[in-house]
């Protein structure tokens, strides 16, 4: 089974700060990566698929990454609208496996 | 506008049984993937089990031999058949499309249904 391993489990930012998310698979999984943004009490919504592609209506101040098997989620100005759990998931290969999650909360 | 409902979630003793059900609207479910992931109470998100278009099934380790997925093309559902429930099964279950072609990602999801496992 290919692990994600997802960090910081948790941060506090202000509005306006650069918020960088981080999500190392355990093995080569290409461009298979997708990030999710999920709220309380919500179904995750997807925020970048295939590593970097935004989601259609996910404001650009979003963006993702890739480098091997690491893979970054960046919020680039971080608003009091971005609070949340993100999760990256990786689809190469069954089962499909998330990361273990980041709680981003507003200072 | 692609919609996907889940039903059949509730209360059930440990070693019973419960059938969860996703109505599709805006897509046909015999030509998508449609997956169930699951969230237990306060973490994160496990996936559970796929339908693909040519009939394969696919499980978590978690759930292979006890769960069964399966697909009412007529009524465009999918359902996941649950037997021999444990209280760590316990969790909203999502059900969600897997869209794209490689890579793959999963869009729409349902609003959830909760399962409880509890005697």
């Amino acid at each position: 089974d290919i692990e994600m391993t997802q960090s910081p489990s948790s941060l506090s930012a202000s509005v306006g700060d650069r918020v960088t998310i981080t999500c190392r698979a355990s093995q080569m999984i290409g461009r298979y990566l997708n990030w999710y943004q999920q709220k309380l009490g919500e179904a995750p919504k997807v925020l970048v698929y295939a590593a970097s592609t935004l989601q259609s209506g996910v404001p650009s101040r979003f963006s993702g990454s890739a480098s091997g098997t690491d893979f970054t989620l960046t919020i680039s100005s971080l608003q009091p609208e971005d609070f949340g759990v993100y999760y990256c998931q990786q689809s190469y290969s069954t089962p499909l496996t998330f990361g273990g999650g980041t709680k981003v909360e507003i200072k | 506008e692609v919609k996907l409902v889940e039903s059949g979630g509730g209360l059930v003793q440990p070693g019973g049984s419960l059938r969860l059900s996703c109505a599709a609207s805006g897509l046909a479910v015999n030509s998508n993937y449609i997956n169930w992931v699951r969230q237990a109470p306060g973490k994160g998100l496990e996936w559970v089990a796929a339908f693909y278009t040519g009939g394969s099934t696919y499980y978590a380790d978690a759930v292979k031999g006890r769960f069964t997925i399966s697909r009412h093309t007529p009524n465009n559902t999918v359902h996941l058949q649950m037997n021999s429930l444990r209280p760590e099964d316990t969790a909203v279950y999502y059900c969600t499309r897997e869209k794209g072609a490689a890579p793959n990602w999963f869009d729409p999801w349902g609003q959830g249904t909760l399962v409880t496992v509890s005697s």
